[in-house]
C-alpha cells in the first residue's frame, strides 16, 4: 500500500510570501499530523487533524495554519514567511490513537 | 516544563557490539513512547512501541524498556551493522489522555557504527 506522500519535496520561498503544503496520508488512516524539523529545535508538532477537524496545535504563531479534507488529504499553508521558517515540513498518519505514526518524505523550505 | 533528553548528540560504537541509547523525560506522563530511526533527508520510521504497562519490547535485534518510575527508556541494538548508523529519535505521547496523537521529540541520538 502506498505510504505517505508530501509535495512538493522541496521549496524556495522569499520572506514575506506565503506558501501551502500538501499531504495525502496512507489510505485509511484519519489522523494527519504535521511537525517541523530544525536542527536547533528539532521536531516540534504544528497540529493535527482528524476527520476534517483540528484536534490539537502546537505552539506555533497564527501564521501557521492547515486543513484536512473530507478524502484526509491535508494541507498546511504558512503566510508572511520569515528566514526562520526554513525547515523540513513532515507530514504523519496514524490509523488510530495510540498507534505508530507513518511519516512522508518532508518538504524541504528554503526562506531566502 | 517538559523536556526530554536523549543521551549524546553522537554515539559510536563497533559493528557487532550492543548500542544503548537513552530518553530520559521531565515532568511527562506519557501512556506510551516510541522510537523512531531517521536517515539524512528523509522522514522518520517507526521502530517500536512500548506502553506505560509494559517493562520491555523486542523486534529482532531491537530491545527498549521503559521505566515509569525513573522516568526513562533504554533503547538496545544488538550486533549491530554499518547500516544501523542514523539517528535515532525517542517520542512521547504528550495527549494526556486525550483523544489524540500529539508526540513530543527527543533531540535525537546519531549511531554511527563502525565495520
Amino acid at each position: 500500500k502506498a505510504g505517505v506522500t508530501q509535495t512538493p519535496r522541496y521549496l524556495i520561498k522569499t520572506r514575506g510570501q506565503q506558501v501551502t503544503l500538501s499531504c495525502s496520508p496512507i489510505s485509511g488512516h484519519r489522523s494527519v499530523s504535521w511537525y517541523q524539523q530544525t536542527p536547533g529545535q528539532g521536531l516540534q508538532f504544528l497540529f493535527e487533524y482528524f476527520s476534517e477537524t483540528q484536534r490539537n496545535k502546537g505552539n506555533f504563531p497564527g501564521r501557521f495554519s492547515g486543513r484536512q479534507f473530507s478524502n484526509s488529504r491535508s494541507e498546511m499553508n504558512v503566510s508572511t514567511l520569515e528566514l526562520g521558517d526554513s525547515a523540513l515540513y513532515l507530514c504523519a498518519s496514524n490509523r488510530d490513537r495510540d498507534a505508530e505514526a507513518f511519516f512522508g518524505q518532508g518538504t524541504r523550505l528554503t526562506v531566502v | 516544563s517538559q523536556k526530554i533528553e536523549q543521551n549524546s548528540e553522537a554515539l559510536n560504537i563497533q559493528e557487532g557490539k550492543t548500542a544503548t541509547l537513552t530518553c530520559n523525560y521531565t515532568n511527562y506522563s506519557p501512556a506510551y513512547l516510541q522510537w523512531y530511526r531517521q536517515d539524512p533527508g528523509r522522514g522518520p520510521v517507526f521502530l517500536l512501541l512500548i506502553r506505560e504497562n509494559e517493562k520491555e519490547k523486542r523486534k529482532e535485534r531491537l530491545k527498549v524498556t521503559f521505566d515509569t518510575t525513573l522516568k526513562q527508556s533504554l533503547f538496545h541494538i544488538t550486533a549491530s551493522q554499518p547500516a544501523d548508523s542514523a539517528t535515532y529519535l525517542c517520542a512521547l505521547d504528550n495527549s494526556n489522555g486525550g483523544a489524540t496523537n500529539k508526540l513530543i521529540f527527543g533531540t535525537g541520538t546519531l549511531l554511527a557504527v563502525q565495520p
